[in-house]
This record gives structure tokens, sequence and C-alpha cells, in this order.
């Protein structure tokens, strides 16, 4: 069956360093991909998404690659803020619903 | 401004209640979907619903029950089977047509904690 793997946290940084959260899924086909981030004590928000292979998603100055031969879909930006603090979670389209990782706590200070 | 709410945020419960959570959506979303967040075991689906009248369950629908008698609503009843209720509820709703690439619209959440 479709599952989303996600690299276990918390990731620490300092402001301004390079993020990278991995993300590794296994699926039929090639799946729409996705990133979304939760504030504490809200809901999901869709950060980024691809839709097909090699598809780059970004937003808010983060970046993920859909790279089919490796199945992977990484999370990275180049100079996190204090703001950035928060959970990340990988998720692919399976059929008629999503599916989640388990979520990646990334701790920014100042 | 479109959305979702979710009502209460905050639920209290003795053992043995049922309880229901709200979730109303003005999106026009044809699929709804009740989400369960436990700390480090990421989304578990209960419900969804793809279309007024008809839902089907998720991986830990036991102990839950849903309808869906209105497109912009879905509501959650977490039962008296349900062993271990206590968590953060989410609920999201996506277009459910042709084009979509499936972006979940969430709410804010409910937190349920059993006394």
């Amino acid at each position: 069956g479709n599952s989303v793997t996600q690299m276990e946290g918390p990731v620490t940084l300092s402001e301004e360093a390079f993020l990278t959260i991995n993300c590794t899924y296994t699926a039929t086909g090639y799946p729409s991909l996705f990133w979304y981030v939760q504030y504490p004590g809200e809901g999901l928000q869709l950060l980024l998404k691809a839709t097909k292979a090699d598809d780059k998603g970004s937003n808010k100055g983060f970046e993920a690659t859909y790279r089919k031969e490796t199945t992977s879909f990484h999370l990275e930006k180049g100079s996190v803020q204090v703001s950035d603090s928060a959970v990340y979670f990988c998720a692919l389209r399976g059929f008629q619903k999503l599916v989640f990782g388990t979520g990646t706590r990334l701790l920014v200070s100042p | 401004d479109g959305g979702i709410t979710q009502s209460p945020k905050y639920l209290f419960r003795k053992e043995g209640q049922n309880v229901t959570l709200s979730c109303e959506q003005n999106l026009n979303h044809d699929a709804m979907y009740w989400y369960r967040q436990d700390p480090g075991q990421g989304l578990r689906l209960i419900y969804y619903s793809q279309i007024v009248n008809d839902f089907q369950k998720g991986d830990i629908a036991e102990g839950y029950s849903v309808s869906r008698e209105k497109k912009e609503s879905f509501p959650l009843t977490v039962t008296s089977a349900q062993k271990n209720p206590t968590a953060f509820y989410l609920c999201a709703s996506t277009d459910g047509g042709a084009a979509n690439t499936g972006e979940l619209f969430f709410g804010e959440g409910s937190r349920l904690t059993v006394l």
C-alpha cells in the first residue's frame, strides 16, 4: 500500500542555517506529493506540492523536488527563521485520500 | 472568508459519554475528512465522505460515527466505544472535481480530553 516515511525529529537549527527534512514514499504509479506545515495549536496548511516527476514545488523559500528514481520529496530551505518553527508533514495522494508521514518538528533558535 | 470551521476548540468528556465535534465548510467542496492526531503518530484517517449521504471508513473508524446530510457539514461523534479518545481531531475538505490534485484544506482542530 501507499506509505510515507519522514526523518524523525526534532530538528534543531540556528537562525539562517540550511534545512533539509527527508521524505521518501512507497506508492503505485506516480502520485501527487505535498508538504504541509502545522504551527502550534493550529490545523495544517499546504506549504508546497508537486504533481509529476521532476516537478519542483516552492513557497516561502522552501523547495522540494519530486524524484521518482529515488522515490523522494525532500524539503529544503536555504536560511531558516525562528518563525519557521513548526511541524512539517510529507504526504502523497492515494485513492480518494491523502496519506501522511508522522511529521518532523523543526525548532529554530535565534 | 471561505474556510473550514471546527467547534468546539477544546472539549472535556467523562468516560462513557458520547461527544460530537462539528465541522462546517463554505468552500463548496465535495469531499470531507476527519483525521486524528496523536504525538509521534502523525495523522490517521477516521472517516471520509466524497458526496452527501455517503461516507467510508478510514484506517481507525472503530468507536467513531459520522453523518453527511448536507454538503457543508460533516460532524464526528466520538462514542463511548472509543477506548482512547483523548487526541487532537482535524477536519479537512477538498474539491472533488477531476482537476483536483488532492490538496486538503484544514480546520483549526478540536482537542478532546477524557477525564
